[in-house]
């Protein structure tokens, strides 16, 4: 059975730093490319970043851009998201997925984990 | 605000067919890109629910179905049961974003009346 498991989320103040895991099980980890996709409270869901399993090439939304880093331990069968200078609009659940169809144009998100709350306030 | 368009809201009695719309453009479901559909129940992750436009993962009921044309994709539930009040999201792939290619839809409450 599939399962994915985020933690490290919590309540940090604005400019902090946060960094999310996500356990992996119940499949061939280093065999599919990951995502972290985000929904704020009340709003739809945003996709936040791609890792690919072949070469770890790494994708990131514009809002999240050189303050959020996507990494995975293929040994350990998890993913995290190191967040920096986090901002009150960065305020959400996030949840870790596993991607299908390839890395490319085709991909979609086959498993999700149950979400861990990042909350950005002073 | 997102480069797929969806109806805020949709509604139906039981038993009715309702279709959640999703409205893109020539760069992502126009350009002949997948267009996947996912079933957000309240206070749980999504589920994937249609994937490559018109396919079901095992499991899923055969009341869901999806189909695409041109620029637009939609997704049917025929014989609306109590349990498909959620939000459905459709997601696919544009070319013209330059940063993270994969794309949510703006999403759409089923409410069961």
């Amino acid at each position: 059975e599939v399962q994915l498991v985020e933690s490290g989320g919590g309540l940090v103040q604005p400019g902090g730093s946060l960094r999310l895991s996500c356990a992996a099980s119940g499949f061939s980890f280093s065999s599919y490319a990951m995502s972290w996709v985000r929904q704020a409270p009340g709003k739809g869901l945003e996709w936040v970043s791609v890792i690919t399993n072949y070469d770890g090439r790494t994708y990131y939304a514009d809002s999240v851009k050189g303050r959020f880093t996507i990494s995975r331990d293929n040994s350990k069968n998890t993913l995290y998201l190191q967040m920096n200078s986090l901002r009150v609009e960065d305020t959400a659940v996030y949840y870790c997925a596993k991607g299908v169809g390839g890395s490319g144009s085709s991909m979609r998100l086959d498993y999700w984990g149950q979400g861990t709350l990042v909350t950005v306030s002073s | 605000q997102s480069v797929l368009t969806q109806p805020p809201s949709v509604s139906g009695a039981p038993g009715q067919r309702v279709t959640i719309s999703c409205t893109g453009s020539s760069s992502n479901i126009g350009a002949g890109y997948d267009v996947h559909w996912y079933q957000q129940l309240p206070g749980t992750a999504p589920k994937l629910l249609i994937y490559g436009n018109n396919n079901r993962p095992s499991g899923v009921p055969d009341r869901f179905s999806g189909s695409k044309s041109g620029t637009s994709a939609s997704l049917a539930i025929t014989g609306l049961q109590a349990e498909d009040e959620a939000d459905y999201y459709c997601q696919s792939y544009d070319s013209s974003l330059t940063a993270l290619s994969w794309v949510f839809g703006t999403g759409t409450k089923v409410t069961v009346l």
